[in-house]
């Protein structure tokens, strides 16, 4: 069965660390891989996209990772704001374009 | 930039009432489609739009209905609400042409059935 799982579910840091969020995958075959962003009351909202040719891409003080052998993404948040305090969905996505989502970690960044 | 405007964003219904959720987008895009949101599982896929004209059934569509009235417009109806539907949904476009394009959401509206 197509899943896509989320670790840890919930996380809370102190503003100005960086933080790293884990997403694991059995979707096959593997078309590309996504992170939106949510913030509490509002739609997610597209961090990156990475497709199975791609290891690494940033966006700002966003940085995601992808190993398609081992079927393993993560997020790495850089000097975090609190701003970033929202929910973190990774998305998978096979070759018909279904979109798999996953259940998303909390991120809480405290001053 | 409205980007995807979805009205109401609050509503309450007792079982058996019907509602239609109205969705549009100013980015000209040719994709839409609706999602419902529960807690503790990922978003899931009610009804999608490939293009103008055209509807096709997601993950979950019985108990919905939905209408393309135009490029920018794609509503979803309950025709007679069950408490099972209280969720919040989201409606997303895409441009078509190419795997890669980011789905753009709106804010969401939240249901809840009675």
């Amino acid at each position: 069965k197509n899943q896509v799982e989320q670790s840890p579910q919930s996380l809370i840091i102190l503003e100005g660390k960086n933080c790293t969020l884990q997403c694991n995958y059995t979707v096959s075959p593997f078309s590309n891989l996504r992170w939106y962003k949510q913030d509490t009351g509002r739609g997610p909202v597209s961090l990156t996209i990475m497709t199975f040719s791609e290891n690494t891409k940033s966006n700002g003080r966003y940085t995601a990772t992808l190993d398609a052998d081992t079927k393993q993404s993560s997020l790495h948040i850089t000097a975090s704001q609190l701003s970033d305090s929202a929910s973190y969905i990774c998305v998978v996505s096979g070759v018909t374009d279904k979109l798999i989502f996953g259940t998303g970690t909390r991120l809480q960044v405290f001053p | 930039n409205a980007g995807v405007t979805q009205t109401p964003k609050f509503q309450v219904l007792k079982t058996g009432q019907s509602m239609t959720l109205q969705c549009a987008q100013d980015m000209n895009h040719n994709s839409m489609y609706w999602y419902r949101q529960d807690p503790g599982m990922g978003l899931r896929l009610i009804y999608y739009s490939a293009s103008e004209g055209t509807t096709d059934k997601g993950e979950v569509p019985n108990g919905y209905n939905v209408s393309r009235l135009n490029k920018r417009e794609f509503s979803l109806r309950l025709e007679s609400a069950a408490p099972s539907q209280t969720s919040v949904y989201f409606c997303a476009s895409t441009e078509t042409g190419g795997i890669l394009q980011p789905q753009h959401f709106g804010d969401g509206t939240r249901l809840s059935i009675l």
